[in-house]
């Protein structure tokens, strides 16, 4: 059974801080790995994907990943009350379908 | 360009009654994939389509079925609905089986 944990929250965090978001999965054989922002009551949004391990960088957004410790992370740099979300880990490996985690609520307080 | 779209947006049925749910993906996109979300939880994978064929299929009873048309529409039928079916149901479509989803708005199903 693959699995992909994250801590639930809430995670609050002052405007203008940095936001750590984790995640661990199961599955040795993960090669992809995608974060999703989704607003109560709204869909998913596709905000990072990465393959290899290291940091990837798009605008305030940083996923780091370290497939030795089977572990992803999301940073969100200068958060603001608009990121208040919630932020969902999801792993795959080849043509598998996306395993998602349960998600880490995220409030960041003005 | 559109990005995927469902209908309809709310949906209320009474227990026993059956469903059918539809989405049009994203242009240029081919393979379409269906998730259920209950409240507080990750989106659990139903089934993908490809070609018009189910290609993949996650643990959900055969209530659930599917079809994919040569436009690459698609719909997610579910019979004898029970309370549990209540949920968001999503619809994701990608370039390829291994790319990136992209989700349309999904559909807010209560099952009373």
């Amino acid at each position: 059974q693959k699995e992909v944990e994250q801590n639930s929250g809430p995670l609050s965090v002052p405007e203008g801080a940095i936001a750590s978001l984790n995640c661990t999965y199961s599955d040795r054989g993960s090669q992809s790995f995608f974060w999703y922002r989704q607003y109560s009551g709204k869909s998913p949004e596709l905000i990072m994907f990465i393959y290899s391990n290291g940091d990837k960088e798009d605008g305030r957004f940083t996923a780091q990943l370290n497939k030795a410790s089977q572990y992803v992370s999301l940073l969100i740099r200068d958060s603001q009350p608009s990121d208040s979300a919630t932020y969902l880990c999801a792993v795959r490996s080849g043509n598998t379908p996306l395993v998602f985690g349960k998600g880490t609520r995220l409030s960041v307080i003005a | 360009d559109a990005g995927v779209t469902q209908s309809p947006t709310h949906l209320i049925k009474t227990r026993g009654q059956q469903v059918t749910l539809r989405c049009s993906p994203k242009s240029g996109h081919d393979t379409v994939s269906w998730y259920q979300q209950a409240l507080g939880q990750g989106p659990q994978f139903i089934f993908q389509y490809y070609e018009e064929e189910e290609r993949q299929r996650g643990n959900f009873p055969d209530r659930f079925s599917g079809h994919q048309f040569p436009n690459y529409s698609s719909e997610l039928n579910v019979n004898a609905l029970w309370l549990g079916d209540s949920a968001l149901y999503l619809c994701a479509s990608s370039l390829a089986l291994d790319s990136p989803l992209h989700f349309g708005n999904g559909t807010r199903l209560t099952v009373t």
